[in-house]
């Protein structure tokens, strides 16, 4: 069973700068079936990248995805305040079906 | 416009059971795979269960802590997913959410939740 590892567990930047968040597996992740999906206080999850790299629909273009086999990262170019909010990764294997990471916190310095 | 609206949440005794329900909207429902998907308070994400379309046998998977205790079911007639939920513990405790599949691999659009507490 894979295991992701995110980090930082919490990040605290300011508008305008530049986000990376980290997320690890334990083994090589199969296909590059990794995503990264943001969840604000009180509401759902979104789907922001697939694929690793891919921008979901709607998606602006300061989010962007990258990483291969275990190292995964997830970079907000420059951060609008409604970036503010809980990341997770997540990978797809067709034994273990859907793993989280525990989440990145990202929060306003 | 994508819409899935889950409800049926609310509070149960340990060992009790409940059904969740989460008609949806602004797609076919038919042709998707649709998962579940709890949140327990201040916690992460975990997938509960998975069903596939009819077309492609509406095979249904579970997460281990899940199996045996839960049933998915869908009513293609009704755009309609259901969560059944029988011998509830406390660890259970939790925003249910459903969602769509996307590539057979993530999960593209999400209920806004229910929530499920189990206390005595």
């Amino acid at each position: 069973e894979i295991v992701l590892t995110q980090s930082p567990g919490t990040l605290s930047l300011s508008p305008g700068e530049r986000a990376t968040l980290s997320c690890r597996a334990s083994q090589s992740v199969t296909s590059n079936y990794l995503a990264w999906y943001q969840q604000k206080p009180g509401q759902a999850p979104r789907l922001l990248i697939y694929g690793a790299s891919t921008r979901a629909t709607g998606i602006p273009d300061r989010f962007s995805g990258s990483g291969s086999g275990t190292d995964f990262s997830l970079t907000i170019s420059r951060l609008e305040p409604e970036d503010f909010a809980v990341y997770y990764c997540q990978h797809y294997d067709s034994s273990t079906m859907y793993t989280f990471g525990q989440g990145t916190n990202l929060e306003i310095k | 416009e994508v819409q899935l609206v889950e409800s049926g949440g609310g509070l149960v005794k340990p060992g009790g059971s409940l059904r969740l329900s989460c008609p949806a909207s602004g797609f076919t429902f038919t042709n998707v795979w649709m998962s579940w998907v709890r949140q327990a308070p201040g916690k992460g994400l975990e997938w509960v269960g998975r069903i596939e379309t009819k077309f492609d046998g509406e095979i249904k998977k579970y997460a281990a802590p899940v199996k045996g205790r839960f049933t998915i079911s869908r009513d293609d007639s009704k755009n309609t997913l259901y969560l059944e939920m029988h011998s509830l513990k406390t660890e259970d405790t939790a925003v249910y959410f459903c969602a769509t599949d996307f590539a057979r691999a993530y999960l593209g659009s999400w209920g806004q939740g229910t929530l499920v507490t189990v206390s005595s």
